[in-house]
């Protein structure tokens, strides 16, 4: 069974720039989870996609975007780059929609927003 | 607004004996709540859950407990082995029909041989 996978690992940007980070999900989850990890902090829900449709929702603005495949991977998009954007993005896909259903979390890209 | 807070950073053990990991929240929605453990260059890794329902929740080697009227919970690991050593979170879910997890800032366990 393969776990979560991400890519790229790491990831350098400049302010203003778009980047598009990509998570596999686990074989047979349904839905994925996006965080943003700040240094020091812990991981704060970006959204959710379920059956190729934004979910839920946490308190990031809509230049934060994503999306889900038939084969349930997703993408994260983030345009007009800010310094602050500058995390560790973890996924986490799981079989079905609430926090109680075990999340499984890949090991997270690396951004640095220069 | 910080809803859920682990206020140690870090956190020393001997090989051993008992290692307690605490947690506060603020939010009387949140309904169940969880533990992650993270590795350096992995993601984070369930450990152990509990329902508000209930005040403790034991598996293993690993003890969660739940005081709702404190809003408080904490995590006991007996006997502590260095393999341990890793950053822990605690999270909460606000029972949402989606899978929104707030989590602490994490606690740094160091477990010496």
């Amino acid at each position: 069974e393969t776990g979560v996978t991400q890519s790229p690992t790491h990831l350098i940007k400049t302010r203003g720039q778009q980047v598009t980070l990509r998570c596999s999900s686990q074989s047979g989850h349904n839905t994925v989870s996006w965080y943003q990890q700040a240094l020091g902090q812990g991981p704060q829900f970006i959204f959710q996609y379920y059956r190729e449709e934004e979910n839920g929702r946490g308190n990031f603005p809509p230049r934060f975007s994503g999306l889900q495949f038939p084969n349930y991977s997703s993408e994260l998009n983030v345009n007009a780059l800010e310094l602050d954007d500058s995390a560790l993005y973890l996924c986490a896909s799981s079989i079905g929609t609430r926090a109680f259903n075990e999340q499984f979390f890949g090991p997270g890209t690396r951004l640095t927003v220069l | 607004d910080q809803q859920v807070k682990q206020n140690s950073p870090s956190l020393s053990v001997q090989e051993g004996r008992i290692s307690i990991l605490n947690c506060d929240y603020t939010n009387s929605m949140f309904d169940y709540f969880l533990w992650y453990k993270k590795y350096p260059a992995e993601g984070p890794t369930f450990l152990i859950s509990i329902s508000s329902i209930k005040d403790k929740n034991e598996d293993g080697r690993f003890t969660v407990f739940l005081n709702k009227s404190a809003k408080h919970l904490s995590l006991h690991i007996v006997p502590s082995q260095p393999g341990d050593s890793a950053v822990y979170f605690c999270a909460a879910d606000d029972g949402t029909s989606y899978g929104k997890l707030t989590f602490g800032q994490g606690t740094i366990l160091t477990v010496h041989p």
